[in-house]
């Protein structure tokens, strides 16, 4: 089982500069999400799905847009890079009948 | 959702059990207790959630207190694999957020 897949694993970027960040799922859940974890911190919420066609900010969504065109894919785009995204991004997607998310392995961006 | 209480770090000696402690004294009636754990690099794993009644897994324990109040994660048999940061997280069942606190960073020593 692949789970969820993230690509790519890592990333640099200059600022300005724009990229997305993949996110694919296998499980045929509805549900999706982005977080972004600052060195010792927890993770924060950036954007979230519950299905395709429909998404919704977290607590954290400036500088990042998100779009759910399939129920398998959840992109994350960074129109304009900042150093403050230097961050590591995991995605999630969750299945409703335990309430369980899943994670993918993560992508670490660097903004210099 | 309710706000939880871990401490930041302990120890734990391979080969025995590790009693993780959680405390959520404004846990709501309608609230699950959820734990995972991230080990170093990887993303957040799941364990084990329960809403009362203890629960088991393959991977670990849950105990929640009769008042729900308090809960304990035990990992039978720790082993070096298990060295990770530990989330007890509360949250409603259909809440889509998970709201991650600082965690309890567990070391399991040979």
């Amino acid at each position: 089982n692949a789970g969820v897949t993230q690509t790519p694993k890592f990333q640099v970027l200059k600022t300005g500069q724009s990229m997305t960040l993949q996110c694919a799922q296998d499980m045929n859940h509805e549900y999706m999400s982005w977080y972004r974890q600052d060195p010792g911190m927890g993770l924060r919420l950036i954007h979230y799905s519950v299905g395709a066609g429909i998404t919704d900010q977290g607590e954290v969504p400036n500088g990042y847009n998100v779009s759910r065109s399939t129920t398998e894919d959840f992109p994350l785009r960074l129109l304009s890079a900042a150093p403050s995204q230097t961050s590591v991004y995991f995605c999630a997607s969750k299945e409703t009948a335990q309430n369980i998310q899943y994670f993918g392995a993560g992508t670490r961006l660097s903004v210099l | 959702d309710a706000k939880t209480t871990q401490p930041t770090s302990m120890d734990c000696a391979e080969g025995r059990a590790a009693n993780l402690p959680c405390n959520h004294s404004t846990i709501s009636g309608n609230e699950y207790v959820y734990w995972y754990r991230q080990i170093h690099s990887q993303g957040p794993q799941y364990i084990i959630h329960g809403l009362k009644n203890n629960e088991t897994n393959e991977m670990a324990s849950l105990i929640i207190t009769e008042d729900r109040k308090s809960s304990t994660l035990i990992l039978p048999h720790a082993t070096l694999r298990d060295t990770a940061v530990y989330y007890c997280i509360v949250r409603a069942f259909n809440d889509y957020k998970l709201s991650f606190g600082a965690g309890t960073t567990v070391t399991v020593r040979a």
